[in-house]
């Protein structure tokens, strides 16, 4: 079992504001991910990465950006954050072929 | 054409009664199979992967893969009201996972 960790849990910021959601795992995993899930909605993947220094941007499109420049840590960043921002954010890991785990996400509400 | 399609439900089933969801997709070349529990408001929590045609058997949770069909299925046993909630399918492609949209389960008491 991974240990995902993201903070914070909830935000409630307004507008404008300079965001980074951050996600730390322990288990030394290589891949890690950025979800978007709207209530009720599908999962939209929207940054991955292999590896340290390695991102890649997700399927759906996403005015974020994230790093990746220690293992453990993907942190993700909104420059300027806007009310269509407000969402669900999961962080997810997994090492070679194995199962991939979830952190408990953060809900952003963008005022 | 969406690489995972799911059944959205809602599918609703006694409970004590057999669960089954559906999955189906779209790269033969698939190797890696997935579900995942989301409970409202939660993240997804793995309950069964499955990476060899046949069925794979955990407690009251059965998967079953068939590549030449390019399914899977999920099948819960004794459906309990702690079991309502949206199923995800995933199937790995290269780096990453793709996800399916989800099916609803409620289990009435």
């Amino acid at each position: 079992e991974a240990d995902i960790y993201q903070t914070p849990r909830y935000l409630v910021i307004g507008t404008g504001k300079k965001i980074t959601l951050e996600c730390s795992q322990t288990m030394g995993h290589d891949k890690m991910y950025w979800y978007q899930q709207d209530p009720g909605m599908e999962l939209h993947l929207i940054h991955y990465s292999y590896g340290v220094n390695s991102t890649e941007k997700g399927d759906l499109s996403s005015e974020s950006t994230v790093s990746r420049i220690r293992t453990e840590h993907f942190p993700l960043t909104l420059e300027s954050a806007r009310p269509s921002h407000t969402s669900q954010y999961l962080c997810a890991s997994r090492q070679g072929n194995q199962p991939q785990h979830f952190g408990d996400g953060t809900r952003l509400s963008i005022l | 054409q969406k690489e995972v399609e799911q059944n959205s439900g809602p599918l609703s089933v006694p409970e004590g009664a057999i669960a089954s969801l559906n999955c189906t997709y779209s790269d033969r070349g698939s190797q890696s199979f997935f579900w995942y529990r989301q409970y409202s408001g939660k993240s997804p929590e793995l309950i069964m992967f499955i990476y060899s045609n046949g069925d794979k058997e955990d407690g009251r949770f059965t998967a079953q893969l068939n590549k030449a069909s390019q399914y899977v299925s999920l099948l819960i046993r004794d459906s309990q009201p702690s079991d309502s909630a949206t199923y995800l399918c995933a199937v790995k492609n290269d780096y990453k996972l793709s996800f399916g949209a989800g099916t609803t389960v409620t289990v009435r008491a």
